[in-house]
């Protein structure tokens, strides 16, 4: 089965400066990947997905993640956060085969300073 | 209106009531979803619908009973709740359930207060 880790419970950044929030994932096949973003009394919103091809797939609102096979890795960046993007981010990965084995990270806080 | 919606938005509720929650998507998907999102938890995946049918039952409690009439409408029946029940309880709907390639789509939830 797969899993996966967000190591950071909450990250704080001040607005303007970069981001990276971290995913790990653990699947013995070539895992589907995906970022959603929750801001408060919202559902999740989709902010980018790899399935394959080029490892640097690039999302909605500037947000960008890499896929590093060698590390079981898959980092959301921004290179300059803006205070909207306060939220909470949740990593998941998709087991080949079915789109209902969806497994979520725990998530992490993101809160940006002025 | 768009995308995936759900009604209510918050619900409070006593141990010995029923009550439903609803979701409905306007995006022509043929599989739904519910997840639970407890503080500090993962989402955990509930039920799965594909074509009205269930194919996904995650050892839910049976005080929970989902019905999906067709493929844009699913409820979740809720009876003789407990306290631990309390969370974010979030819809989700996708083109096929069995596509590997598929994104699920979210609506707002129903945050559920059980007293």
């Amino acid at each position: 089965a797969q899993s996966v880790t967000q190591p950071d419970i909450h990250i704080t950044v001040s607005e303007g400066a970069s981001l990276e929030l971290r995913c790990n994932y653990s699947y013995g096949a070539t895992p589907y990947l995906f970022w959603y973003v929750q801001s408060p009394g919202q559902g999740l919103q989709l902010l980018l997905k790899y399935f394959s091809g080029d490892t640097l797939v690039q999302g909605i609102k500037g947000f960008e993640a890499e896929f590093k096979r060698s590390q079981s890795s898959f980092n959301l960046r921004k290179p300059s956060v803006h205070w909207s993007d306060a939220a909470e981010y949740f990593c998941a990965v998709g087991a080949s085969g079915s789109a209902r084995q969806l497994t979520f990270g725990s998530g992490t806080q993101l809160t940006v300073l002025p | 209106e768009t995308g995936v919606t759900q009604t209510p938005r918050h619900l409070v509720m006593g141990m010995t009531n029923k009550k439903s929650l609803k979701c409905e998507q306007h995006l022509g998907h043929n599989a739904m979803y519910w997840y639970k999102q407890s503080a500090k938890k993962p989402l955990e995946l509930m039920f799965v619908y594909s074509l009205e049918e269930r194919v996904e039952n995650n050892s839910v409690p049976s005080r929970f009973s989902p019905e999906c009439p067709n493929s844009s409408h699913l409820f979740l029946h809720l009876h003789t709740l407990q306290p631990e029940d309390s969370a974010l309880y979030l819809c989700a709907s996708s083109q096929e359930a069995f596509a590997s390639t598929d994104t699920q789509y979210f609506g707002p939830g129903t945050r559920l207060t059980v007293l």
